[in-house]
């Protein structure tokens, strides 16, 4: 089935520092992916909207200047965390779509992010 | 835009019995419905989806039915298992919507006691 390969897994970092998190499509080309947040025990929330080879869309309150993505190609998205702070620690998840807007959405394995 | 509700937020049940969990939509456009199961620590996994042009979906243990009319879908999960422990979101999607996400419901903690 499809899969979706996210990375790193876990990672920790010093405040003001940026992080780089990798989402991979590995068997399927993903015109589409999307980038999650979840503060534990609650439910997923919404970042923004990546779609390949045009700019990100971000959710009202989300900072683009802070979550930096970028698509570059259709099986590749990164989410880059700039100047990391205590606040940003959280598990962040991307998911991935095919091309059909009908496609199931099929999420990586999430990064947890701490910032120290 | 689309509200999704789920209930109950936490459900125990015997080894064996059955489990439903129920979601509710706002948006009478939506006509997509995935569950996901989480395990900690790991992203969701989609388990079994439903479009509207159907009313029920099953695949082994697990099934999914939907009322258009009243707007809510649930999920049944029957002989329940002790691996079948973990967070279960409901989702709902307008298709055609342009490139939007799925709305999430809260979750619900689903405990298998043994």
């Amino acid at each position: 089935g499809a899969v979706v390969s996210q990375h790193p897994s876990w990672v920790i970092c010093k405040s003001g520092t940026s992080v780089k998190i990798e989402c991979r499509s590995l068997d399927f080309q993903a015109t589409t992916m999307f980038w999650y947040r979840q503060f534990p025990k609650q439910s997923l929330m919404l970042m923004a909207t990546s779609n390949e080879g045009s700019k990100a869309t971000y959710e009202q309150g989300v900072e683009k200047d802070k979550f930096l993505i970028n698509h570059a190609s259709l099986t590749l998205s990164t989410l880059t965390v700039t100047s990391a702070h205590p606040e940003d620690s959280s598990f962040y998840i991307c998911s991935a779509r095919g091309s059909s807007l009908n496609s199931p959405l099929h999420f990586g394995n999430g990064t947890r992010l701490t910032v120290t | 835009g689309e509200n999704v509700e789920q209930h109950p937020s936490t459900l125990s049940v015997q080894e064996g019995d059955s489990a439903v969990i129920k979601c509710t939509y706002s948006d009478s456009a939506s006509n997509y419905f995935p569950w996901y199961k989480q395990e900690l620590g790991k992203g969701p996994q989609l388990i079994i989806d439903i479009r509207s042009n159907v009313g029920e979906k099953k695949d082994q243990r697990i099934a999914v039915t939907l009322n258009k009319t009243a707007k809510h879908f649930s999920l049944h999960i029957t002989e329940t298992q002790p691996e079948d422990s973990a967070v279960y979101f409901c989702a709902a999607r307008e298709s055609g919507g342009g490139a939007d996400g799925l709305t999430f419901g809260k979750g619900t903690h689903l405990i298998i006691q043994p």
